[in-house]
Order: C-alpha cells, then structure tokens, then sequence
C-alpha cells in the first residue's frame, strides 16, 4: 500500500525550529518529485516547498525562502523539512505529498503534522 | 505567487450539476496543462480528484469533469450527491518549479 507517514510537528515558540519527516512505503520513493503542502487552521491549502527524485534540486515558496529546507533522503524513503526563524503565520497542518509525475500534480497526501507556534 | 481565485462556496440540490471556477494567469494557469483538483471532506487529507487539466485519475467517479479556458479552469460535479460535500481546491504549476493553489470552494449539497 502507498503511504506517507509524517511526524515531528508541535508547539514552538516564535523564532524556534523544528524538523518535520515523513516516511514513505509502498512506491520507489527516489523516483518521484516530493513536496510539502500546509494549511493553517480554517485555511486554504498552501505549497510550500518540492525537491527532485534525486534531492538535487530544492524549491520553495516566497513566504518560506530563506527559512526552510526540505531535503530527503533516499536510502530510508524519508522526505524532511527543516523549519528555521518561525513565525505565528507558520502555524499549520504540514502535509507531505508525493508528485504524480514530474511536477503535475500530488496523488498520495500523507495524514499532515501540526505545528503550532506561539510563545 | 499569488492565490488562485476560487468561489467562497456553491450550493446545489442532489442530482443536480455544479462548477467551480479557478482564476488565474498566463504565469500559471494560462501557460501550462497542469491544473489539478482536489476534494478535502473535514478532519481529512486532500484527495486528487483531476489532474493535467481534465485527466481523472482511476477510481474517482465519473461525475467528476474538468475543463479550461484561458486563464480559468473549471471543475464540474454532475449528479450531485450528499457525499460529494466538502471543500474543492484547485491548484496549478506555476513554473520554475513551483505550485499555487486556490483559496478553495465550500459545496454544499442542499
């Protein structure tokens, strides 16, 4: 069965870090683009970063550049985001999604981890 | 990488066929085939619903259409049932390796 398996959310305070992961099963994880998608409480769906089957190329959103880093490594099926300087507007659920292919659309969406930041 | 543009909420009886607009540019929308759609139910992850504009993946039911036009693509639901209330978000490649998504549409089934 295709799953991905996030962990690593809660509560941090402002300007604190965090490192999300995710586990994948049941694909041939370093075939495919992986992306992280959140979504604040009573908000819309947001992307936020992706990065190639290889983990050679990174790709982030503006309001996340500079902050987080997403790398993956291939040898455990684990995709990660390293999240730096947090701010209250980074609360969210963070959703780790598979690409369907190249960069179309996202097929397999983890169950998210929530990360609340607040003092 | 701004928002794509979607209704709040639609409303429709059973049976009946609603669509979902999705507003954007000729940076995303507009400048590639690649606008998925994805249906959200409370407490629950986003399922793909259509993908490269109107590819439906296996197992996602028929009553689910999706088309485009310029910069506005849109997702149709016929045959409305109590089942298909949820929120529907639509989201397109932006380049550069990038995505944007929609502020997402409540459909309520009446």
């Amino acid at each position: 069965e295709v799953q991905l398996l996030e962990s690593g959310g809660g509560l941090v305070q402002p300007g604190g870090s965090l490192r999300l992961s995710c586990a994948a099963s049941g694909f041939t994880f370093s075939s495919y683009v992986m992306s992280w998608v959140r979504q604040a409480p009573g908000k819309g769906l947001e992307w936020v970063s992706a990065i190639s089957g290889s983990g050679g190329s990174t790709f982030y959103a503006d309001s996340v550049k500079g902050r987080f880093t997403i790398s993956r490594d291939n040898s455990t099926n684990t995709l990660y985001l390293q999240m730096n300087s947090l701010r209250a507007e980074d609360t969210a659920l963070y959703y780790c999604a598979k690409c369907q292919r190249g960069f179309d659309a996202f097929d397999i969406w983890g169950q998210g981890t929530m990360v609340p930041v607040s003092s | 990488q701004s928002a794509l543009t979607q209704p709040a909420s639609v409303s429709g009886s059973p049976r009946q066929s609603i669509t979902i607009s999705c507003t954007g540019t000729s940076s995303d929308i507009g400048g590639y085939d690649l606008v998925s759609w994805y249906q959200q139910h409370p407490g629950k992850a986003p399922k793909l619903m259509i993908y490269e504009d109107n590819q439906r993946p296996s197992g996602v039911s028929n009553r689910f259409s999706g088309s485009k036009s310029g910069n506005t693509a849109s997702l149709t639901i016929s045959g409305l049932q109590a089942e298909d209330e949820a929120h529907y978000y639509c989201c397109s490649y932006a380049g550069r390796s990038t995505f944007v998504f929609g502020g997402g549409t409540k459909l309520t089934v009446l």
